[in-house]
């Protein structure tokens, strides 16, 4: 199976601030990669599929970029609503999320 | 609207069984491929697995974690996703959740709220 690496584990950031997390994949994807949000309590939330198409509704201030093995979630001007746990997840082989980093505010 | 709605979670003895079931409503449920996924608390989701829409025959996969133990089926008539859990252990504690694929795209477009199953003496 393919083994999704995500980092870092946790991420505290200001209001207004672009904040980054990271997801590795053991072998190549071909940016068969979701991103996913977490609110405490509720199901995930798609965010970002084939690596960076947005999915309907989502903020424009979410974006997704890579290839290969190297794939990551940008989030722009940081806002309250943000703060939440995302996951990676790939789907060229049957599905594997990462670990997930849990974003907090400064 | 799109809805999915979990049931049938609970508390289980180690070596139980589970059936949890999850209605869904707002789309045309045969078009669809539909997956379960389970989230141990605080630890990242799992995909269990998939059984594919119509088109391709109910035909299901399973991520080796579980194959041979659970069994995903579908009543197309009610528009209900099952999951059949036996033999079941203290690692199989987790949210369960039930979630749409989107066929066009991959990941999971729609995900109902969670059942939580609970595995303990």
């Amino acid at each position: 199976d393919i083994q999704m690496t995500q980092s870092p584990a946790s991420l505290s950031a200001s209001l207004g601030e672009t904040v980054t997390i990271e997801c590795r994949a053991s072998e190549d994807i071909y940016n068969g990669l979701a991103w996913y949000q977490q609110k405490p309590g509720k199901s995930p939330q798609l965010l970002i599929y084939n690596a960076n198409s947005l999915h309907t509704g989502v903020p424009s201030r979410f974006s997704g970029s890579g290839s290969g093995t190297q794939y990551s979630l940008k989030i722009n001007s940081l806002q309250s609503e943000d703060v939440a746990s995302y996951f990676c997840q790939q789907y060229y082989n049957y599905p594997t999320f990462g670990g997930g980093t849990k974003l907090e505010l400064k | 609207e799109v809805k999915l709605l979990e049931s049938g979670g609970g508390l289980v003895q180690p070596g139980g069984s589970l059936r949890l079931s999850c209605a869904a409503s707002g789309f045309t449920f045969t078009d669809f491929y539909m997956s379960w996924i389970r989230q141990p608390p605080g630890k990242a989701p799992e995909w269990l697995g998939v059984i594919r829409n119509k088109a391709n025959g109910y035909t299901t996969e399973y991520n080796p974690s579980v194959k041979g133990r659970f069994t995903i089926s579908r009543d197309n008539t009610q528009n209900i996703l099952y999951l059949q859990m036996n033999t079941l252990r203290a690692k199989d504690t987790a949210i369960y959740y039930c979630a749409r694929d989107p066929l066009s795209y991959g990941g999971w477009d729609y995900w109902g709220q969670g059942v939580m199953v609970t595995v303990s003496s």
